[in-house]
C-alpha cells in the first residue's frame, strides 16, 4: 500500500530565505506525486506534479520540486519565501501501476516571519 | 460550472442527529471521492465513485456513514446518529478515470461540528 511521510509539523522560514518543505513516500510500483496547498477553512489548490521526464517539476505561485527516485522523496522548494506563502502544504502520491485514490500526508505548516 | 460545490460549507449538530452532504463535482469529471480531515490531519480517504457506482469504501467509513450517486452526476455523504468524533472537514474531489496523472479537483469542504 503507498503512504507518505512528511517529518516536520510546521517549517519557518524569514521572508526572503529559500524553503523546503520536506516528503518521502512508499509504492510498490511507479509513482504519481502531488504537492497541494491549503489555507484556513478552505479546500486543497493544486501546486504541481511528477508524472515522468525532468526530476525538476516547476508549479504555481513560485514554488517547485524535486523527484529523488533513490531517496524516495519529492520535497517542495521556493527559491525566497513570501508572507504569503503561509499555509498547510500536504504532499500525497498515487500508484500508476494500479487504478487507485490519491493518498495524503498528514500536511507541513509552513509560517514565514516578516 | 468551473469547480466542485459542497454544500452546506458548515454545519452544527446536535449528538444523535442525522446530517446530509452534498457535492457537485465537474460536469465532464466521471470520478467522485469523499475525504475526510480532523485537526491536524491530512485528507483521509473514504469512498469513491466512478460514475453512478461506488468502487472502493475505507474501514473508516462505519456502518453509520452512507454515500451516494444516484445518477452520477452530484453525491451526498450521510451520517447516521452523529457522534462527536465525526467533527471534521469533510471534502469532495473529482476526476476523470482515463487521465491517471491528474490530480483531482477539490471542493470547499464542509466543516461539520457535533456538539
Amino acid at each position: 500500500a503507498q503512504s507518505v511521510a512528511q517529518p516536520e509539523d510546521q517549517v519557518n522560514v524569514a521572508e526572503g530565505n529559500p524553503l523546503t518543505v520536506k516528503c518521502t513516500y512508499s509504492v510498490s510500483g511507479n509513482p504519481y506525486l502531488f504537492w497541494y496547498v491549503q489555507y484556513p477553512n478552505r479546500g486543497l489548490q493544486f501546486l504541481l506534479k511528477y508524472i515522468t521526464g525532468d526530476n525538476l517539476v516547476k508549479g504555481s505561485y513560485g514554488f517547485e520540486a524535486e523527484f529523488n527516485k533513490s531517496q524516495t522523496s519529492f520535497h517542495l522548494k521556493k527559491p525566497s519565501a513570501l508572507v504569503s506563502d503561509s499555509a498547510l502544504y500536504f504532499c500525497a502520491v498515487r500508484d500508476w501501476n494500479r487504478d487507485d485514490k490519491i493518498i495524503f500526508g498528514k500536511g507541513t505548516r509552513l509560517h514565514i516571519l516578516p | 460550472d468551473t469547480g466542485v460545490s459542497q454544500d452546506p460549507r458548515h454545519k452544527i449538530t446536535k449528538r444523535g442527529q442525522n446530517v446530509t452532504f452534498r457535492c457537485d463535482p465537474i460536469s465532464e469529471h466521471n470520478r467522485l471521492y469523499w475525504y475526510r480531515q480532523t485537526l491536524g490531519q491530512g485528507p483521509e480517504f473514504l469512498t469513491y465513485f466512478q460514475n453512478e457506482a461506488q468502487l472502493e469504501k475505507s474501514r473508516l467509513l462505519s456502518d453509520r456513514f452512507s454515500a451516494e450517486r444516484p445518477k452520477g452526476s452530484f453525491s451526498t455523504l450521510e451520517i447516521q446518529r452523529t457522534e462527536q468524533g465525526d467533527s471534521a472537514m469533510y471534502l469532495c474531489a473529482s476526476s476523470k478515470s482515463l487521465d491517471r496523472a491528474y490530480g483531482y479537483t477539490f471542493g470547499s469542504g464542509t466543516r461539520l461540528t457535533v456538539v
